[in-house]
């Protein structure tokens, strides 16, 4: 699996929006784009996964550049339940098992 | 609706000592199952997975070693601890029927210290 550089940690206010970055520069054609979040002291919850165009769901949006590049999770709301390490994880999608391969991700703190 | 069990929750045990812990699924039948290890401070690491019963890949060398006995069961063991397997360990699971992109869910998990 592609490798994905985050930012160790971003500050956010509460109930502004948060962008999260993350850079994939070698991407391939079958990767996937995969968020997810860890609170403290639990386990990952997924968050959103995304091919090529960008994506909506009831915790987040994925932005996902042209180029397949970078991608970019908002966070619209930033909430003080939203403080958790969010990672982005590349996985090629003709892979049978679902392997993830975590990196260490990006700390958000959501600042009252 | 689908759970995943793991216990036990918290394991103090000596350096040498044998491990044993357990995941299960409920509400789902041929999952894939994998097992996860977080050093303190540091990323999830993925140790184990298998896509079927007694069907187990090992993505890292180490002293630990899986088992899946039943459909819905993992097993993580170590025949002797060292102080280096210390960590929080997470099962998870994933649905194994329906293509290459399903979420993974994961356990409540098991914070070991090796002493």
């Amino acid at each position: 699996d592609a490798k994905t550089t985050q930012p160790n940690s971003m500050e956010s206010n509460e109930e502004e929006p948060v962008h999260l970055p993350c850079n994939h520069s070698t991407i391939s054609g079958t990767d996937y784009i995969h968020w997810y979040r860890q609170l403290p002291s639990q386990g990952p919850e997924y968050v959103i996964h995304g091919l090529t165009s960008n994506v909506n769901n009831r915790m987040a949006s994925l932005a996902i550049a042209e180029d397949r590049k970078s991608s970019t999770l908002i966070l619209h709301r930033a909430t003080l339940r939203d403080a958790a390490v969010y990672y982005c994880i590349l996985r090629d999608g003709w892979t049978g098992a679902n392997n993830l391969f975590f990196g260490t991700g990006t700390r958000l703190t959501v600042i009252p | 609706s689908q759970t995943i069990h793991q216990w036990p929750a918290t394991l103090v045990q000596p350096v040498g000592s044998p491990l044993s812990l357990e995941c299960t699924v409920e509400g789902t039948s041929n999952p894939n199952l994998y097992w996860y290890r977080q050093a303190a401070g540091r990323g999830l690491q993925l140790l184990f997975y298998s896509v079927g019963i007694g069907q187990i890949s090992s993505e890292v060398p180490q002293n630990l070693s899986a088992s899946r006995p039943q459909d819905r069961q993992f097993i993580l063991s170590s025949k002797k601890l060292l102080l280096s397997d210390s960590g929080f360990y997470l099962c998870a699971w994933s649905d194994g029927s329906t293509g290459a992109n399903n979420e993974q869910f994961f356990g409540p998990g098991t914070r070991l210290t090796v002493l």
